[in-house]
């Protein structure tokens, strides 16, 4: 089983659509939770990062933790064509000492199209 | 501008033969990292480096080497030893909060 699961879809939707992405973990040690936007054949971009349980708001994006289901979401409002791209979530764990190291671990990423 | 660059966009390689690929970066960032992405996969992490002079494996270490002999810069060998090179290969750095990784633009990988 792996440590970070995320359905890689695709993802269809019209524009306006609210979409939600998810991951779902295995390991309790993962602290750090965050999304990535990669556009086709560049490098991702970071979105969103979150530490706590709870919902975390930016713009048209809410990023959203429930450590006790172990369960990640991201949720785009009014969504465009120009977010069409591969959404990635990623998540770290807190070593002794309290640092991560920044090794993360990525899910599989979702290809969301939204189309006019 | 900061950011990171990598290069070549694309890269061949014959069998047998060692290629580098190159990533700089200028934001004056202590920590860098080397991820190779596949279809349909995430990222995963080859090796990373936390100061100059020092580096760790990652998750898929074998057939790949590096070197961090300045703070800016953090090659990755492919050897001939890594029997399936052909991947996206990105590179990115990060700066005390570790977890907020700044990505390059990635060096496209094909084997002759």
């Amino acid at each position: 089983q792996k440590e970070v699961e995320q359905d890689p879809g695709p993802l269809s939707v019209p524009e306006g659509a609210i979409v939600s992405l998810n991951c779902t973990y295995s390991n309790s040690a993962f602290q750090y939770f965050m999304w990535y936007r990669q556009y086709s054949r560049k490098g991702p971009e970071l979105l969103m990062y979150t530490y706590s349980s709870g919902n975390k708001e930016d713009g048209r994006f809410t990023a959203q933790v429930d450590k006790s289901s172990k369960y990640i979401s991201l949720f785009i409002r009014d969504s465009q064509p120009s977010d069409s791209a591969t959404y990635l979530c990623a998540m770290s764990a807190v070593h002794a000492g309290g640092t991560s190291y920044g090794k993360l671990t990525f899910g599989q990423g979702t290809i969301l199209t939204v189309h006019p | 501008d900061g950011g990171i660059t990598q290069s070549p966009k694309y890269l061949f390689r014959k069998e047998g033969q060692n290629v580098t690929l190159s990533c700089e970066q200028n934001l004056n960032h202590d920590a860098m990292y080397w991820y190779r992405q596949d279809p349909g996969q995430g990222l995963r992490l080859i090796y990373y480096s936390q100061i100059v002079n020092d580096f760790q494996k990652g998750d898929i270490a074998e057939g790949y080497s590096v070197s961090r002999e300045k703070k800016e810069s953090f090659p990755l060998t492919v050897t001939s030893a890594q029997k399936n090179p052909t991947a996206f290969y990105l590179c990115a750095s990060s700066q005390g909060d570790r977890e907020t990784q700044y990505f390059g633009p990635g060096t496209r990988l094909l084997v002759l």
